[in-house]
C-alpha cells in the first residue's frame, strides 16, 4: 500500500544546530507540504512543492528550507534550529493542484533545547 | 491571507449525542473545505469535505454544511460512540491550494 513516511519520530537538539527531517511518500504525488502543529494554532504552512525542484515558502518559512530532487522525498531543513521551533512536523501529499486531499505523515516531534 | 477560526476548543458529550463544530473564514475565493481528524500520536486523516457549489454533504453519521454567504461551515456527528474522540480540524482551500486549519476540537464522547 502507498503510504508518507517520516524519520526521526522524535528528536531532541540544541540550539543553533543543524537539522533535517525527512519525508518520503510512494503515492507519487508531485505535491507535498511540510506543516508545524502548535497548541493554539492549529497547523501552519511551512514550505510546499508542486513538483522536482520546485518549492514555495508558506506562512512559516523562516528559519526553514526545502529542496526537491525527486518526487517521493521532500526533506525539511532547521538551518540553526531555535527553541521557537520546537513543535510537532507533519508532511503532507496530495495527488492534485485543486483543492484536493491531502494525506498526512505520522509526524516528528522536535525539542530544540 | 485566509483566516479560520474554529469553535469550540474543547467538547464533550454522552455517547450516543450529537456534536457540532463551527468554523468560519475569511476569503470568499475558498472553495473547499476539509474537516480532518487527529488521534493522538497520529497524523490528520480526512473524514469529509465540501465544495463551494454543494451546501451540504452526509457520510453516514457525518455531516458538514456550508453557507457561503455567511461565510462558515459546520461539522455534524450524529450517535457519537467513543472511538470519535480525538481532535478535529477543519480547512479552508483556496484557489492557491494553500490549506489555512482551524486551531482544532478536542472532542471527548463519555461512555
Amino acid at each position: 500500500d502507498a503510504e508518507i513516511t517520516q524519520s526521526p519520530r522524535h528528536k531532541i537538539t540544541e540550539t543553533g544546530r543543524q537539522v533535517t527531517l525527512a519525508c518520503h511518500q510512494t503515492w507519487n504525488h508531485n505535491n507535498m507540504f511540510w506543516y508545524r502543529q502548535d497548541l493554539g494554532h492549529g497547523l501552519r504552512l511551512i514550505h510546499y512543492s508542486y513538483g522536482v525542484q520546485d518549492t514555495n515558502k508558506g506562512e512559516v518559512s523562516d528559519g526553514y528550507s526545502v529542496s526537491r530532487s525527486n518526487t517521493e522525498d521532500l526533506p525539511l531543513t532547521l538551518e540553526s534550529a531555535a527553541s521557537s521551533q520546537t513543535s510537532v512536523y507533519f508532511c503532507a501529499s496530495s495527488e492534485t493542484h485543486r483543492g484536493d486531499e491531502q494525506f498526512f505523515g505520522p509526524g516528528t516531534r522536535l525539542t530544540v533545547l | 491571507g485566509e483566516n479560520v477560526e474554529q469553535h469550540p476548543s474543547t467538547l464533550s458529550v454522552q455517547e450516543g449525542d450529537s456534536a457540532v463544530i463551527k468554523c468560519t473564514y475569511s476569503d470568499s475565493a475558498s472553495n473547499y473545505f476539509p474537516w480532518y481528524k487527529q488521534e493522538l500520536g497520529k497524523g490528520p486523516q480526512l473524514i469529509i469535505d465540501i465544495r463551494s457549489n454543494v451546501g451540504e454533504k452526509k457520510d453516514q453519521r457525518i455531516a458538514v454544511t456550508l453557507n457561503k454567504t455567511a461565510k462558515h461551515f459546520s461539522l455534524h456527528i450524529t450517535e457519537t460512540q467513543p472511538e470519535d474522540s480525538a481532535v478535529y480540524f477543519c480547512a479552508a482551500v483556496g484557489t492557491g491550494n494553500q490549506f489555512y486549519f482551524g486551531t482544532g476540537t478536542s472532542l471527548t464522547v463519555i461512555p
